[in-house]
């Protein structure tokens, strides 16, 4: 199974300000055929369903505020928010869908210092 | 508009067994894979495994193999996940998705969740 690891498991950033968050595979997710890495971002809030925030390492999904940005190949991804808002308080969850079992990072907690 | 609308939630004893529903409306229900997965307390998301309604084709995660059974009513549009011998390390919230119009794998919608509890 690939294993994702995501640091840190916890930050605290003022609103307004810039929260990055890391990724890291056990092996490479980058599939040269289609020159896309099979990697997404998901925002969870308590008592809510997931919600997809980026596939393909950088793709935002439909709805999704331009704040949210992503980037990385192969092995290592960053999730990025630019301007963190109150309602970006969340656990943020990346997953790779290269191969099965899909496997998520354990999870990067996200709140207003 | 797509929906994925889960069971409510169980509250079960060890050892006993759970049968957790998924209907699916707005989108054709044959069309997309059922994936299953849990959120576990302290240990994030998990994958479970999924099902192809159209030709009931299943796979499993291992660690779940052989307690675990995904099936489906095309009728009724509706995926249900049996999981069986249940210990209190299940208690997590339930949850179906599907990658709609995307590459398998990429979960764009997600049921609301159902809570198992085992104690």
């Amino acid at each position: 199974d690939i294993v994702m690891t995501q640091s840190p498991d916890s930050l605290a950033v003022s609103l307004g300000e810039r929260a990055t968050i890391t990724c890291r595979s056990s092996q490479n997710l980058f599939y040269s055929f289609n020159n896309k890495n099979y990697l997404a971002w998901y925002q969870h809030k308590s008592g809510q369903r997931p919600k997809l925030l980026l596939y393909w390492s950088s793709t935002r999904a439909s709805g999704v505020p331009d704040r949210f940005s992503g980037s990385g190949s192969g092995t290592d991804f960053t999730l990025t928010i630019s301007r963190l808002q109150p309602e970006d308080v969340a656990v943020y969850f990346c997953q790779q869908y290269y191969s099965t079992p899909r496997t998520f990072g354990q999870g990067t907690k996200v709140e207003v210092k | 508009q797509l929906q994925l609308v889960q069971s409510g939630s169980e509250v079960k004893k060890p050892g006993a067994s759970v049968k957790v529903s998924c209907k699916g409306s707005g989108y054709t229900f044959a069309g997309y894979k059922m994936h299953w997965l849990r959120h576990v307390p302290g240990q994030g998301l998990q994958w479970m495994g999924a099902m192809n309604p159209e030709s009931g084709g299943t796979n499993y995660a291992q660690r779940l193999k052989g307690r675990v059974t995904m099936t489906s009513d095309t009728a009724l549009n509706t995926a249900f996940m049996e999981l069986r011998r249940l210990e209190p390390d299940d208690t997590a919230v339930y949850y179906c998705a599907i990658s709609w119009t995307l590459e398998d794998g990429i979960f764009n919608f997600w049921g609301q969740g159902t809570l198992v509890s085992v104690s």
